[in-house]
Order: structure tokens, then sequence, then C-alpha cells
């Protein structure tokens, strides 16, 4: 399978403790973005990579989300300290870079924080 | 809040009847894209308009675009029971340099077999 894939497909934490999802995009793809959704909503963006830079991440996004893209392959989002409002599907997605390119998903993880 | 909204929320139809989804957006765009997604998926990619297109259609998908009144509308002709799933169009913005896509809320469909 050549397609997005995102590790792990669920997480059920305790508020406070730490995670991490990772996420894996098409390997020519250069651009990889990671989006939060929730219940009846819509995608929300976090933030976005181009290779390995990170080059924009949301105003919403606390100071407790970080994410990496070492060398501009796989991605890491980890969330400290979670609260039960971080509960919701993390979604990873990628594109080839252009403005006009459509992006490709992955089935998500979803995040419960009990 | 969200760029695009879609209307309606909620539709309900019969198999073999066609779905007319419509989003409405804020900003200036460079295209806009409706996504498709099943329960507890990721969202995939239907079609793309670009802001100088005003139709655009793909199989049983027809996709209009009016820059003027910053809304596009998705039909979905004959549509199936495996045509159910929520639907979100995603627009970027001319004025942004990540080509981020920016998504509404979505309207869920559901086909009655």
């Amino acid at each position: 399978d050549t397609g997005v894939s995102q590790d792990p497909r669920h997480k059920i934490t305790k508020r406070g403790q730490n995670v991490t999802f990772r996420c894996d995009p098409i390997s020519e793809h250069n651009r990889l973005y990671w989006y939060r959704q929730t219940l009846g909503q819509g995608p929300e963006f976090l933030t976005y990579f181009q290779n390995e830079a990170q080059l924009e991440k949301s105003r919403l996004l606390s100071d407790r989300f970080s994410a990496e893209r070492p060398k501009g392959s796989f991605s890491t989002l980890e969330i400290q300290r979670t609260e039960q409002g971080d509960s919701a599907m993390y979604l990873c997605a990628s594109s080839l870079g252009s403005s006009n390119e459509k992006l490709f998903f992955g089935s998500g993880t979803q995040l419960s924080v009990l | 809040s969200q760029q695009g909204e879609e209307d309606p929320q909620a539709l309900s139809i019969q198999e073999g009847e066609n779905a007319t989804m419509n989003c409405s957006y804020k900003t200036s765009i460079n295209n806009l894209q409706w996504y498709r997604q099943n329960s507890g998926r990721g969202l995939v990619h239907l079609i793309l308009i670009r802001s100088n297109e005003r139709e655009k259609h793909s199989g049983r998908l027809r996709v209009t675009l009016d820059t003027s009144k910053k809304s596009s509308s998705l039909l979905i002709t004959a549509s199936r029971a495996a045509d159910t799933a929520s639907y979100f169009c995603a627009t970027v913005e001319v004025y942004t340099n990540a080509g981020k896509s920016t998504f509404g809320d979505g309207t869920t469909l559901t086909v009655k077999p």
C-alpha cells in the first residue's frame, strides 16, 4: 500500500499523559499536513511541513503540541499533558507541493483522553 | 471560524435520486475542492475546480463554481447507497503560501436503498 499511513489508529490515554502519533506520507510528496477533526466538524488545520521545514502552525495550537518531520520523510505529532479537550481524530495528509494539488489523507488516529 | 460552509448539514434521499450540496466561502481562492469521508475514515479527494473554471465533471459528479457569489455546488447524479458519506468543500486561499486547504463542516448524505 503506497498511501498515507498513520499509527496508531486508536489511542486512549489519561489526562496529563503525553502521546505521540506518527504519519508516513506518500514517498514522493514533499508537503505534509496535520489536521484535527471533532465529531460533526470539518478538519481543522494544525500545521504543515515543506520537506523537513515546518512552515506554518495554527495560532489555535497550544504550546503543548509539537510536530517534527526529520529528514523530510515521516512526521510525528506530540501532545504533552493531554487534556480532555484534545480528544479528536488527528488526520495527516500529504501532497506533491503545488497549491493546486489535492491532499491525500491517512485514516487518522482517534485520540480519547479520559 | 471555518472558511467554507456547506448546506444542507444533512441530506437524505432515495437511491437513484440526485443529491445537491452547496458550499459558500469568504475570501478569494485559488481553487476549491470537494472531499468525501466515510465514518471513522480519512478524507478522499473527489474533484478540484480552479478559480478560472465554472463547471467540472467527473463520472457522476458535477461541480460548479461561482466566484462572484463565493459559492460552489456538488451534484451527485443517480445516487447509490454506497454514496452515503460526509462531503466537505475545501478552499485554498489566494494569499496563502502553504497551499493550505481550509475545510467547511460538511454535508452528511444518506442514500436509502
